[in-house]
Parts: C-alpha cells; sequence; structure tokens
C-alpha cells in the first residue's frame, strides 16, 4: 500500500510552453501533497504544500504564477509548469501525506518527473 | 507496490544514546543508497550516502550500514543530541550518480529526548 505515482516520468518541452505534471496517490487519500524539486548533489527543495480544496502554501523564492499548484481532490494535485524555460529542467518529485500521518509526518514519495526543456 | 520501506514511523531516544534508523528494499537494481534529514516546513536535506560495493560508511556521529542479502540499510546515529529530531528518509537510486530518480521510503520521525 501507500503507493505515490506520478506522470508523466520524463518530458521533454520546448521554451515558452507549459508542462503539466499529475501526482496521484493510488491507494489512500491524502489531505497533504507536497511537490520538491531535486537539485544536483541530491538535495530537494520544498516548492509547495498543497492541502485539498484550498490554495498552495508556495516556499520563498517559489513563483507561485509559474508553478501553478492545483489540488482538486484527495487522491490528485498537479503541478503546472508555465512558460518553461531551461532553467527550469529538473526533477520534479511529489510525496502525499494522509491525515493519520500529521504527526510523525510520514510521506509517500512519488517516482519523480524529469522535466528537460529545450 | 513500495520498493523502499521504513517499517517504523516513529522512534523515541534519550540524548547521548544510539539512534538505529532501518530502511528495506525489494529492488535488486539498487545500488545507491541516501539519507536524507527533514526538518517541517522544509525540504529533505541529504545526510550520508552508501554505494552497494560498501557495507559500510562513516561521516561524523553518522553511519550508514548496507546488508544487500538481506536488502536492508541503517543509519545509526551516535551519541544521539536533541538537534536530530526530525524525520528521517531513506532512498535508493539504481545509478550511481545524482542525476538519476530517487525511490524513498516513508520516513522514520526521530525524537531525541533531553
Amino acid at each position: 500500500g501507500a503507493v505515490v505515482s506520478q506522470h508523466p516520468s520524463r518530458v521533454i518541452c520546448k521554451s515558452g510552453t507549459s508542462v503539466k505534471i499529475e501526482c496521484r496517490s493510488l491507494d489512500f487519500q491524502a489531505t497533504t501533497m507536497f511537490w520538491y524539486r531535486q537539485f544536483p548533489k541530491q538535495s530537494l527543495m520544498l516548492m509547495a504544500t498543497s492541502n485539498e480544496g484550498s490554495k498552495a502554501t508556495y516556499e520563498q523564492g517559489v513563483e507561485k504564477d509559474k508553478f501553478l499548484i492545483n489540488h482538486a481532490s484527495l487522491t490528485l494535485s498537479t503541478l503546472t509548469v508555465t512558460s518553461a524555460h531551461p532553467e527550469d529542467s529538473s526533477f520534479y518529485i511529489c510525496s502525499a501525506r494522509a491525515p493519520a500521518d500529521y504527526y510523525t509526518d510520514t510521506q509517500y514519495f512519488g517516482p519523480g518527473t524529469r522535466l528537460t526543456v529545450l | 507496490d513500495q520498493q523502499v520501506k521504513q517499517n517504523s514511523p516513529s522512534l523515541s531516544v534519550q540524548e547521548g544514546r544510539i539512534s538505529i534508523l532501518n530502511c528495506d528494499y525489494t529492488n535488486s537494481m539498487f545500488d545507491y543508497f541516501l539519507w536524507y534529514k527533514k526538518y517541517p516546513a522544509e525540504g529533505p536535506t541529504f545526510l550520508i550516502s552508501i554505494s552497494s560495493i560498501k557495507d559500510k560508511n562513516e561521516d561524523g556521529r553518522f553511519t550508514v550500514f548496507l546488508n544487500k542479502s538481506a536488502k536492508h540499510l541503517s543509519l545509526h546515529i551516535v551519541p544521539s543530541q536533541p538537534g536530530d529530531s526530525a524525520v528521517y528518509f531513506c532512498a535508493a537510486s539504481d545509478g550511481n550518480n545524482a542525476g538519476n530518480m530517487l525511490t524513498f521510503g516513508g520516513g522514520t520521525r526521530l525524537m531525541v529526548k533531553p
């Protein structure tokens, strides 16, 4: 159990286009989902926290108009990279947390999406 | 099903004692393993890693042990300090470089009591 999927796993797009990444919790309801960007040397940067039915909370320095997050249901959150540029090329990883895991902060991570902007 | 599992969602340890966090994996293609530490409202930060050609890697108070036959790794923290209180995630990849995708466990919340 506790599987999180991401779609697509890899995407290549032209500069200026928009890309949507989906994050789904397959067998549990996730009231909270997190979006991370993986940088070189293994570090993960938290971009935003999304709670089902409400607006996402963005971390400082993350442009909310560029990285649109929608958490429309208890099993789906989407990240849309608008007007993508080559510097947006990276791994984007989501994680999902069930209400019962709030105290331990147990999160289940998706497999990641590799975005390449040409 | 989950390929990387951390079966203990939480662990409580007294300051000065050893903390042992465990992680199991099922994918035999994994050959690089990492531990991350995460404070509330922050992203996980890289802590220590180990390649499958080794069975132990040590960095200060942190030691990671890898048992490939058992598909098990553990993180030892000794002596534990209150500042070590955080959520620890183990992760694995099937390529020995930072460019490969990581598969994470669900995390273990460590609480170190003064």
